[in-house]
């Protein structure tokens, strides 16, 4: 059974803490994604992959940046928590054939 | 920019409805997607489609690629189909992977 997963569910972090969530796919996909999903605003899109080491801003970059070192492995980085990051974080991964995958969310509360 | 409008947003409805979700979007597109969050869930692909219809179980997604619009119909539907649906679409773009364009859910309700 293919499958994203995302380390943490839930996560609490203080205001300033360098805070990573990691996501890893187990399909070899080529792309992969960041998304934070806010009541009334939906999805929107953090940062993207298509290969390692590479990386695209998205609609909202600011405040975060992104590692991908190895294929199967995508990481957000929240440089500096602030409380307007809390949300939802979704990782997904895609291929241009098999379509996208979505990992269980983790929802972070910057307090 | 795809600007993806679904509708009904919110919808409450009796076990046993047929059900209809709309999605309409503004510019041509390579894919489609339907996305199924349940409450404090995480996301799960529905369908992906570029033309036609595609029907798993009781759920039915079409593709109007001329109008600009899809549907997802939930047939005998079930208490546990509750759940927000969420349409995506994949712009065509020049090169690499530039993500999807969400509609903003709709919130359904099946109640027993």
């Amino acid at each position: 059974d293919v499958k994203v997963t995302q380390s943490s569910r839930y996560l609490v972090k203080r205001t300033g803490e360098k805070v990573f969530l990691e996501c890893v796919q187990d399909m070899d996909h080529e792309n992969m994604f960041w998304y934070r999903q806010d009541p009334g605003l939906g999805l929107r899109l953090i940062y993207f992959s298509y290969d390692v080491k590479m990386k695209e801003k998205g609609d909202i970059p600011e405040g975060y940046s992104v590692s991908r070192e190895k294929k199967e492995r995508f990481s957000l980085i929240l440089e500096s928590a602030s409380t307007n990051q809390t949300s939802m974080y979704l990782c997904a991964s895609s291929s241009d054939s098999y379509g996208y995958t979505f990992g269980s969310g983790t929802r972070l509360t910057v307090v | 920019k795809n600007e993806v409008e679904q509708s009904p947003q919110n919808l409450t409805a009796q076990e046993g409805e047929f059900i209809t979700i709309n999605c309409s979007y503004s510019v041509g597109i390579s894919a489609l997607h339907w996305l199924q969050q349940h409450p404090g869930g995480g996301i799960v692909s529905l369908f992906m489609l570029s033309s036609g219809k595609k029907k798993h179980g009781r759920l039915i997604a079409t593709i109007n690629i001329q109008e600009k619009h899809s549907s997802l119909h939930i047939t005998a539907s079930h208490p546990r189909d509750s759940a927000v649906y969420i349409c995506a679409v994949l712009s065509y773009s020049g090169g690499g992977a530039d993500g999807l364009t969400f509609g903003k859910g709709t919130h359904l309700i099946i109640q027993p």
